[in-house]
Formats: structure tokens, sequence, C-alpha cells
């Protein structure tokens, strides 16, 4: 079964809205972590930003906020004022902390910004 | 510039062959994490080391093996290449592979096999 599930495929948003981008997991460890990646066309994976299971406030770094619901397992990222160069490929990740440590990558969202 | 080093960047070979794929961590970091990246799998988990010992793996074919030097430099081997191996392989380190630490990526290698 799928640990990390990204239901959108691609999504196209228009310059200047907020998007929000899916992200549901699935664990039975009390103890995890959540992140999101964001790849350019160049290839290169960039860090934006990181939950943890037990953390009381939803994260937020700049214009990037993650949307945690842990009844629900899910842990949207939502992008605020979107720019031409938020088009990319978006990653959410988790880590279980109780168990090997390894972090598994969902398929992705490819995100387009429409000027 | 994340601090993980990858080389080569490019590598075109053809089936069969073996080839090895060389990652240097960022400065201080002692755990180090392969992933393949290919158009119809996402970024699949291969194997993961910490200060030079195994310590989670993920799908890694047989035919591929990994390890990490005394100097935490870390080398994937992939071996009797087939063209499905081809993808972007990266390579990432965090400070000791636990909790909160996000992963640095480097660039990646571009396998293709002919």
């Amino acid at each position: 079964a799928q640990k990390i599930t990204q239901t959108q495929p691609g999504m196209f948003v228009q310059e200047k809205e907020a998007v929000t981008l899916d992200c549901t997991y699935d664990t039975s460890d009390p103890s995890y972590g959540l992140f999101w990646y964001k790849q350019p066309s160049s290839g290169e994976m960039i860090f934006l930003i990181y939950q943890g299971s037990y953390d009381q406030q939803n994260a937020t770094e700049g214009r990037y906020s993650l949307n945690f619901q842990k009844a629900r397992k899910s842990a949207n990222l939502v992008i605020s004022a979107s720019q031409l160069g938020d088009s990319a490929m978006y990653f959410c990740a988790m880590r279980e902390t109780n168990r090997d440590d390894k972090i598994i990558f969902g398929k992705g969202t490819r995100l387009h910004i429409l000027p | 510039d994340s601090g993980v080093t990858q080389t080569p960047k490019h590598l075109i070979t053809a089936t069969g062959q073996r080839v090895t794929l060389r990652c240097s961590p960022r400065s201080g970091d002692l755990s180090v994490y392969w992933y393949q990246q290919s158009l119809d799998q996402g970024l699949q988990f291969l194997i993961q080391y910490y200060n030079g010992e195994e310590r989670a793996k993920g799908n890694i074919l047989e035919r591929f093996s990994a390890q990490q030097f005394p100097d935490l430099h870390s080398e994937l081997n992939l071996s009797s290449l087939e063209l499905g191996d081809s993808a972007l392989y990266f390579c990432a380190s965090s400070v000791d592979g636990t909790g909160r630490e996000k992963l640095f990526f480097g660039s990646g290698t571009q396998l293709s096999v002919l």
C-alpha cells in the first residue's frame, strides 16, 4: 500500500492565487515527520517545509504553510500568492521515526502557474 | 548549492555494463541516502547509510549495491545494467538521519542505459 498519496498529478493556477497541494499519508507509527520538497525543471530538490507529528501548530515558512490534519492523515501544502517561479514538481514525503527513519516520497504534483 | 556533491552529472552506458555513482555529503553530515527517480515510479528510496553502516533499505535491486566510506562519501554501484535502470539518481545527506532533519539533495546523476 502506498504510504504517501498525492492525488493531483497536475494543477494549473493563475498567478497571485493561493494553491493547495494535497497529500495524505498512511502510518501506524505515532511519531513521524512530514516534508514537502520542490523540484523545478532544473532538477534539484529544494526543501520547503517540515511538520512533526507532535507539533501543536501548523508549520509555516514564508509563503508556504502546511495544513496538518492529523486525524485525517492529511498534510496539504498551501502556497499563498503564487508566483511564476512556483511552477515545478512538488513532492510530499514522510519519515516514520520509530521504524527505520527512511523518508518515503509521494509521486508528486506538477504545478503550473499561469501569467 | 546544497553542499552535497554528486559525480558524474551524466552517464551514458550500455546494457550489461557496471557503473559507480559517487556522493560527497555536506560537511558534518553523517547520513547518506540514495534515491532513484524515474518518470513512472517517482522518487524511490534505495538505501541509507549512517556513519559507515547501513541503516535502512528500500527497493534496491540485488544488482545494486552501495557503501559509505570512512571519509563519509558514498558510492552506489549498479551492475548488469538494463534499459529500465535509466533514471536520475539522487544522493541526499542529513546530520544524523533521525528526527526532524531535512535532507539536502545533490543535483543528481542522470543515467542513460542504451
